[in-house]
């Protein structure tokens, strides 16, 4: 799977969209980007995730660039319980068996009042 | 659709002593992975099953092994109990799709040996 680079820390406004950038330069025109975020103590939830186009659901989007280089994950509308560890992960989809997950470190972003 | 519960949520254990943790993964779902989660090595795999047969291994000591039954339900067992043993325990039920496999996380269950 292709590496990822996150910055360590955001803060977002709450109410305010939070832009969670994800490098991911060596991607394989395989491989999608996914998007999950970690709460303290609490199992990992999906976000997200997309090959190539733009996608949108009920939590978030995410911005894909042409290249496939980059991409960033859009809360709208940040609220305190958004508090968490985001990880950007880049995973070929697997044909007949389930892969491995592995998160780097990460962003943790911190929602204020 | 209910989500991914394992059971128990919290365990307190001593060195030497065995544990059996259980997973019910997303109804309809088939396969399921176990991953063990510490602040020193990150989220690590342990296994996945899918349709009672374990289809993939990390590079975890046979003391962990697994196991699923014929409703999906999965256990994980670790036996001889180590202090580095003491980790968040996390279950993902697998979700193949159409348009890229996603894993859906329970809540965990947290593991203290003393």
């Amino acid at each position: 799977d292709a590496k990822t680079t996150q910055p360590p820390s955001m803060d977002c406004a709450e109410g305010r969209a939070a832009n969670l950038p994800c490098n991911h330069s060596t991607i394989s025109g395989n491989e999608y980007v996914y998007w999950y975020r970690q709460i303290h103590s609490q199992g990992p939830q999906y976000i997200i995730h997309g090959l190539k186009n733009n996608e949108t659901n009920e939590m978030a989007s995410l911005i894909i660039t042409e290249d496939r280089k980059s991409s960033t994950l859009i809360l709208p509308h940040a609220t305190l319980r958004d508090t968490a560890v985001y990880y950007c992960i880049v995973r070929v989809f697997p044909t007949g068996t389930a892969s491995k997950l592995t998160f780097g470190t990460g962003t943790r972003l911190q929602v204020t009042l | 659709k209910a989500g991914v519960t394992q059971t128990p949520r919290y365990l307190i254990k001593t060195r030497g002593q065995q544990v059996t943790l259980s997973c019910s993964p997303i109804s309809g779902h088939r396969s399921v992975s176990w991953y063990q989660q510490t602040p020193g090595q990150g989220l690590q795999f342990l296994f996945e099953y899918f349709s009672e047969t374990q289809r993939n291994k990390g590079n975890f000591p046979g003391r962990f092994s697994g196991r699923q039954f014929s409703n999906s339900r999965s256990e994980m067992n670790v036996s001889t109990l180590e202090l580095g043993d003491s980790a968040l325990y996390l279950c993902a039920s697998n979700d193949p799709g159409l348009a890229g496999e996603t894993q859906y996380f329970g809540p965990g269950t947290r593991l203290l040996v003393l």
